[in-house]
């Protein structure tokens, strides 16, 4: 079975320019995740969707980031205008998130792309 | 606060010994989901194993195991006769109920030498 799928697997940039990033989600998923890794920071997610829908976007770290899902087996992550600071890793991960019963206990296990190195120069 | 701390920045072994990778979190939810998650030199995070709030049991997959307890809110990963291919960095993350995202530790360095 496919994993998820992410392009490109490397992105090098000058400051200025708008970058896109892409993801595939493994069929059948209904969560979609978008995390930044740093040295700095870590890991940190900056976005998630679940049925295509953004729940939470407070990762996200200003304006210049926008995220989509326009259907089910696709997203993008785009900065435009990209700065050196955003050089990062980029991974896409997803699920398939349930709720059991009228306890709100829910299962599910984040699946990782194999990351976008992008590098802003 | 959620909160998942890796003390250990990088361990350095040789080939064959046993090492264990520690794991705190900080949790002021009941129902709470806890990962661990291998990142190779290739760079992808492979998924190793999850394990419920409610189900403290230790579990044992082939050379690796994971030890779990409440009591202390740690969840220790142990390698057994480590081998160079384990060489990656280990990430501890967390999940609470009502929230998928992922907390993650900053990761533990594993060198294993030959």
């Amino acid at each position: 079975d496919a994993g998820v799928i992410q392009s490109p697997r490397h992105e090098v940039t000058e400051m200025g320019q708008e970058v896109t990033l892409r993801c595939k989600p493994i069929s059948g998923h209904n969560s979609l995740f978008w995390y930044r890794q740093t040295m700095m920071r870590g890991l940190e997610l900056l976005i998630y969707f679940n049925n295509n829908v953004p729940i939470d976007d407070s990762g996200m770290p200003e304006d210049r980031f926008s995220a989509k899902m326009p259907n089910a087996s696709f997203s993008t992550l785009k900065i435009q205008p990209s700065e050196p600071r955003d050089s990062a890793v980029y991974f896409c991960a997803s699920s398939l998130f349930h709720r059991f019963g009228t306890s709100g206990v829910s299962t599910d296990t984040q699946y990782f792309g194999p990351g976008t190195r992008l590098t802003v120069l | 606060a959620q909160k998942v701390t890796q003390a250990q920045t990088e361990i350095s072994v040789v080939e064959k010994e046993d090492v264990t990778l520690d794991c705190v979190y900080e949790t002021r939810d009941t129902t709470y989901y806890l990962f661990w998650y291998k990142q190779p030199p290739s760079g992808e995070l492979v998924f190793l194993i999850r394990r419920n709030s409610f189900d403290e049991q230790n579990e044992i997959s082939g050379r690796y195991s994971w030890n779990f307890q409440k009591s202390t809110s740690s969840f220790n990963f142990t390698i057994t006769a480590s081998q160079v291919v384990d060489s990656a960095v280990y990430f501890c993350a967390l999940r609470w109920r009502g929230f998928q995202k992922l907390v993650f530790g900053t990761g533990t360095r594993l060198l294993v030498s030959p």
